[in-house]
């Protein structure tokens, strides 16, 4: 069966400094992986979608994501965080038929 | 402008009442899907369906029912016998059902009276 752990509930950052989201994945065959984001009382916005044509994804909003199959992981990083970056965080593993969420990761953005 | 549309943006349930969600996409994706969501939680899949007339249990299906009449629409219904429905409930739909991308409603919020 497929899964995904979010390695941290939630993440603390300062304007203009780098962001790093840790995901893990476990899937039996080789995955689609995705990461959204979801602004308060919002629904959910796909950021960027892996699906196995290179390591390295790029998203939306300057945000990437690397594949590392050896390392199961499918981190998502930013270099510098913006204060509109500050929301709820998924990352997501393709399953039979459906997608399996994680618990999601909350960035805080400070000034 | 393509989407997916949820509503009431906030809904509210009586005891003992059962409530409706309408979610409508002119995406023109065949697959729907309903998820629950709680704080701390992530997203729990309650329905979907992959074509019109059909439609499976997801993960927490107990106290909820769906139809699938239409191809744009996918009403979710809160039935009674759900004993704790206060949640922010999200609708998406993706062009087919093999795990693709899938885009997401605005969300509706059910509290209970």
């Amino acid at each position: 069966a497929q899964s995904v752990t979010q390695l941290d509930s939630h993440v603390s950052v300062s304007e203009g400094t780098p962001v790093l989201l840790r995901c893990n994945y476990s899937s039996s065959y080789s995955p689609s992986l995705f990461w959204y984001v979801q602004h308060p009382n919002k629904g959910l916005q796909l950021l960027l979608k892996y699906t196995s044509a290179a390591t390295l994804v790029k998203g939306i909003n300057g945000f990437e994501a690397e594949f590392k199959k050896s390392e199961t992981s499918f981190h998502l990083t930013k270099p510098s965080a913006h204060m509109s970056d500050a929301a709820e965080y998924f990352c997501v593993v393709s399953g039979f038929q459906k997608l399996v969420f994680g618990t999601g990761t909350r960035l805080l953005v400070s000034p | 402008d393509g989407g997916i549309t949820q509503s009431p943006k906030y809904l509210f349930r009586k005891e003992g009442q059962n409530v409706t969600l309408s979610c409508e996409q002119n995406l023109n994706h065949d697959a729907m899907y309903w998820y629950r969501q709680d704080p701390g939680q992530g997203l729990r899949l309650i329905y979907y369906s992959q074509i019109v007339n059909d439609f499976q249990k997801g993960d927490i299906a107990e106290g909820y029912s769906v139809s699938r009449e239409k191809k744009e629409s996918f009403p979710l219904t809160v039935t009674s016998a759900q004993k704790n429905p206060t949640a922010f409930y999200l609708c998406a739909s993706s062009i087919g059902g093999r795990g693709e991308t899938q885009y997401f409603g605005p969300g509706t919020r059910l509290l209970v009276l």
